[in-house]
Protein backbone atom coordinates (compact mmCIF):
# COMPACT_ATOMS: atom_id res chain seq x y z
CA UNK A 1 0.00 0.00 0.00
CA UNK A 2 1.20 3.65 -0.68
CA UNK A 3 1.89 5.64 2.09
CA UNK A 4 1.54 9.43 2.61
CA UNK A 5 3.50 10.90 -0.37
CA UNK A 6 5.13 14.52 -0.50
CA UNK A 7 7.06 16.25 -3.19
CA UNK A 8 9.35 17.48 -3.68
CA UNK A 9 11.31 15.63 -1.06
CA UNK A 10 14.02 18.90 -1.41
CA UNK A 11 13.30 22.10 -2.24
CA UNK A 12 15.40 24.98 -2.58
CA UNK A 13 14.49 28.87 -3.38
CA UNK A 14 15.31 32.03 -2.79
CA UNK A 15 13.55 34.56 -0.92
CA UNK A 16 10.62 36.23 -2.29
CA UNK A 17 9.79 33.17 -4.06
CA UNK A 18 6.56 31.68 -3.89
CA UNK A 19 6.80 27.79 -2.63
CA UNK A 20 3.92 25.30 -3.18
CA UNK A 21 4.57 21.73 -1.02
CA UNK A 22 2.24 19.01 -2.00
CA UNK A 23 0.72 15.72 -0.46
CA UNK A 24 -1.43 13.01 -1.40
CA UNK A 25 -2.99 10.87 2.15
CA UNK A 26 -3.16 7.92 2.31
CA UNK A 27 -6.59 6.69 0.23
CA UNK A 28 -9.46 6.63 2.67
CA UNK A 29 -8.09 8.63 4.88
CA UNK A 30 -10.09 11.77 6.48
CA UNK A 31 -7.82 13.74 8.55
CA UNK A 32 -5.34 15.42 6.90
CA UNK A 33 -2.45 17.19 8.86
CA UNK A 34 0.45 20.15 8.17
CA UNK A 35 3.46 20.18 10.34
CA UNK A 36 6.88 21.92 10.22
CA UNK A 37 9.66 20.77 12.02
CA UNK A 38 12.61 22.54 13.29
CA UNK A 39 15.41 22.62 15.55
CA UNK A 40 14.34 25.33 17.72
CA UNK A 41 10.50 24.98 18.08
CA UNK A 42 10.28 20.85 17.54
CA UNK A 43 6.74 19.77 14.94
CA UNK A 44 4.53 22.07 15.27
CA UNK A 45 0.89 21.42 13.97
CA UNK A 46 0.38 24.19 10.79
CA UNK A 47 -3.21 23.18 9.87
CA UNK A 48 -5.51 20.30 9.51
CA UNK A 49 -8.57 19.14 7.59
CA UNK A 50 -11.39 16.87 8.17
CA UNK A 51 -13.17 15.99 5.02
CA UNK A 52 -11.39 18.39 3.25
CA UNK A 53 -12.50 21.01 5.48
CA UNK A 54 -9.88 23.01 7.34
CA UNK A 55 -10.74 22.49 11.11
CA UNK A 56 -7.90 24.33 12.95
CA UNK A 57 -4.98 26.73 11.13
CA UNK A 58 -4.32 28.60 14.44
CA UNK A 59 -0.99 27.13 13.81
CA UNK A 60 -0.29 28.69 10.98
CA UNK A 61 2.53 31.39 11.38
CA UNK A 62 1.41 34.15 9.16
CA UNK A 63 -0.65 35.41 6.15
CA UNK A 64 2.08 34.07 4.05
CA UNK A 65 0.95 30.69 4.49
CA UNK A 66 -2.55 28.91 3.25
CA UNK A 67 -3.03 25.84 2.86
CA UNK A 68 -5.70 24.19 0.81
CA UNK A 69 -7.21 20.84 -0.08
CA UNK A 70 -9.60 20.28 -3.08
CA UNK A 71 -10.54 17.01 -3.04
CA UNK A 72 -10.02 13.50 -0.77
CA UNK A 73 -7.15 12.95 -2.33
CA UNK A 74 -4.41 16.12 -3.01
CA UNK A 75 -3.67 19.06 -0.36
CA UNK A 76 -0.95 21.70 -0.86
CA UNK A 77 0.59 24.12 1.24
CA UNK A 78 1.90 27.55 -0.04
CA UNK A 79 4.40 30.06 1.18
CA UNK A 80 4.19 33.36 -0.76
CA UNK A 81 6.34 34.61 -0.22
CA UNK A 82 9.24 32.52 1.18
CA UNK A 83 11.90 33.83 3.91
CA UNK A 84 14.79 32.23 5.13
CA UNK A 85 13.32 31.83 8.51
CA UNK A 86 10.78 28.99 7.06
CA UNK A 87 13.24 26.85 6.31
CA UNK A 88 12.12 23.80 7.76
CA UNK A 89 10.98 20.43 7.12
CA UNK A 90 7.71 20.37 6.14
CA UNK A 91 5.58 16.99 6.94
CA UNK A 92 2.31 15.94 5.80
CA UNK A 93 0.11 13.19 7.42
CA UNK A 94 -3.31 11.73 7.44
CA UNK A 95 -5.53 9.50 9.55
CA UNK A 96 -8.78 8.32 10.19
CA UNK A 97 -10.84 10.77 12.22
CA UNK A 98 -10.89 10.61 15.71
CA UNK A 99 -8.32 10.31 18.91
CA UNK A 100 -8.07 6.41 18.77
CA UNK A 101 -6.01 6.69 14.92
CA UNK A 102 -2.89 6.74 14.74
CA UNK A 103 -1.39 9.36 11.96
CA UNK A 104 0.88 8.34 9.11
CA UNK A 105 3.60 10.33 8.26
CA UNK A 106 4.68 11.37 4.66
CA UNK A 107 8.99 11.47 4.25
CA UNK A 108 8.53 15.11 4.33
CA UNK A 109 9.77 17.75 2.12
CA UNK A 110 12.76 19.53 3.19
CA UNK A 111 13.23 23.65 2.23
CA UNK A 112 15.73 26.11 2.15
CA UNK A 113 15.18 29.56 1.64
CA UNK A 114 18.36 31.26 0.51
CA UNK B 1 -4.14 24.23 27.62
CA UNK B 2 -2.82 20.67 26.62
CA UNK B 3 0.99 19.83 26.63
CA UNK B 4 3.40 17.37 26.15
CA UNK B 5 6.64 16.90 28.06
CA UNK B 6 9.60 15.17 27.38
CA UNK B 7 12.33 16.17 30.11
CA UNK B 8 15.35 13.78 28.75
CA UNK B 9 16.59 15.63 25.90
CA UNK B 10 18.87 12.69 25.87
CA UNK B 11 19.51 9.10 26.57
CA UNK B 12 22.25 6.52 26.45
CA UNK B 13 22.00 2.66 27.09
CA UNK B 14 23.76 -0.66 26.32
CA UNK B 15 22.84 -2.71 23.54
CA UNK B 16 20.46 -5.57 24.84
CA UNK B 17 19.22 -3.71 27.35
CA UNK B 18 15.88 -2.27 28.61
CA UNK B 19 14.89 1.82 28.16
CA UNK B 20 12.20 3.83 29.37
CA UNK B 21 11.60 7.38 28.18
CA UNK B 22 9.99 9.63 30.12
CA UNK B 23 6.44 11.31 28.63
CA UNK B 24 4.22 13.45 30.87
CA UNK B 25 0.98 14.88 29.44
CA UNK B 26 -2.08 17.94 30.75
CA UNK B 27 -4.91 17.84 29.17
CA UNK B 28 -8.64 18.54 30.68
CA UNK B 29 -10.18 16.48 27.78
CA UNK B 30 -11.23 12.95 29.33
CA UNK B 31 -11.11 11.17 25.65
CA UNK B 32 -7.38 11.17 24.06
CA UNK B 33 -5.47 9.09 22.56
CA UNK B 34 -1.27 8.70 23.51
CA UNK B 35 1.51 7.99 20.62
CA UNK B 36 4.92 7.38 20.22
CA UNK B 37 7.11 7.93 17.21
CA UNK B 38 10.49 7.47 16.37
CA UNK B 39 12.59 9.46 13.54
CA UNK B 40 15.72 7.82 12.68
CA UNK B 41 18.08 10.31 11.47
CA UNK B 42 17.06 9.51 7.80
CA UNK B 43 14.18 11.89 9.13
CA UNK B 44 10.77 9.85 8.42
CA UNK B 45 8.39 10.01 11.25
CA UNK B 46 7.47 6.12 12.18
CA UNK B 47 4.55 5.00 14.47
CA UNK B 48 5.25 2.85 16.87
CA UNK B 49 2.29 2.49 20.12
CA UNK B 50 -0.64 3.53 20.92
CA UNK B 51 -2.56 4.10 24.49
CA UNK B 52 -5.91 5.34 24.75
CA UNK B 53 -7.39 6.95 28.11
CA UNK B 54 -9.70 4.48 28.87
CA UNK B 55 -7.97 1.38 27.91
CA UNK B 56 -7.02 -0.74 30.87
CA UNK B 57 -4.26 -2.53 30.21
CA UNK B 58 -0.67 -0.62 28.99
CA UNK B 59 -0.70 -1.16 25.38
CA UNK B 60 2.55 -3.28 23.98
CA UNK B 61 3.76 -4.09 20.74
CA UNK B 62 6.71 -5.91 20.44
CA UNK B 63 9.46 -4.72 22.10
CA UNK B 64 8.06 -1.61 22.97
CA UNK B 65 5.08 -1.18 26.07
CA UNK B 66 4.11 1.74 27.29
CA UNK B 67 3.68 2.29 31.30
CA UNK B 68 0.59 4.56 31.18
CA UNK B 69 -0.23 5.95 34.66
CA UNK B 70 -3.27 8.04 34.43
CA UNK B 71 -3.61 9.55 37.97
CA UNK B 72 0.26 10.68 36.93
CA UNK B 73 -0.84 12.50 33.58
CA UNK B 74 2.40 9.58 32.27
CA UNK B 75 2.83 7.70 29.22
CA UNK B 76 6.55 6.17 29.62
CA UNK B 77 7.55 4.09 26.37
CA UNK B 78 9.75 0.86 27.44
CA UNK B 79 11.94 -0.29 24.80
CA UNK B 80 13.29 -3.73 25.85
CA UNK B 81 16.16 -5.28 24.47
CA UNK B 82 17.88 -2.18 22.89
CA UNK B 83 19.11 -2.47 19.62
CA UNK B 84 21.39 -0.41 17.67
CA UNK B 85 18.66 0.53 14.81
CA UNK B 86 16.86 1.93 17.96
CA UNK B 87 19.27 4.73 17.38
CA UNK B 88 16.47 7.95 16.89
CA UNK B 89 14.62 10.54 18.46
CA UNK B 90 11.39 9.32 19.94
CA UNK B 91 8.47 12.02 20.66
CA UNK B 92 5.58 11.56 22.79
CA UNK B 93 2.34 12.71 21.47
CA UNK B 94 -1.34 13.39 22.47
CA UNK B 95 -4.10 13.04 20.27
CA UNK B 96 -7.99 15.02 21.71
CA UNK B 97 -10.59 14.47 20.29
CA UNK B 98 -10.54 17.27 17.24
CA UNK B 99 -8.18 15.00 15.95
CA UNK B 100 -5.46 17.45 16.53
CA UNK B 101 -1.66 15.51 17.82
CA UNK B 102 0.28 17.69 20.36
CA UNK B 103 4.50 16.43 20.29
CA UNK B 104 6.87 16.91 22.87
CA UNK B 105 10.51 18.55 22.22
CA UNK B 106 11.30 14.47 21.97
CA UNK B 107 14.49 12.63 23.36
CA UNK B 108 17.19 11.80 21.67
CA UNK B 109 18.34 7.75 22.35
CA UNK B 110 21.83 6.45 21.31
CA UNK B 111 21.96 2.51 21.91
CA UNK B 112 25.95 1.92 22.81
CA UNK B 113 27.33 -1.48 21.69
Amino acid sequence: DAGVIQSPRHEVTEMGQEVTLRCKPISGHNSLFWYRQTMMRGLELLIYFNNNVPIDDSGMPEDRFSAKMPNASFSTLKIQPSEPRDSAVYFCASSLQGAVYEQYFGPGTRLTVT
Amino acid sequence: AQKITQTQPGMFVQEKEAVTLDCTYDTSDPSYGLFWYKQPSSGEMIFLIYQGSYDQQNATEGRYSLNFQKARKSANLVISASQLGDSAMYFCAMRDTTGKLIFGQGTTLQVKP
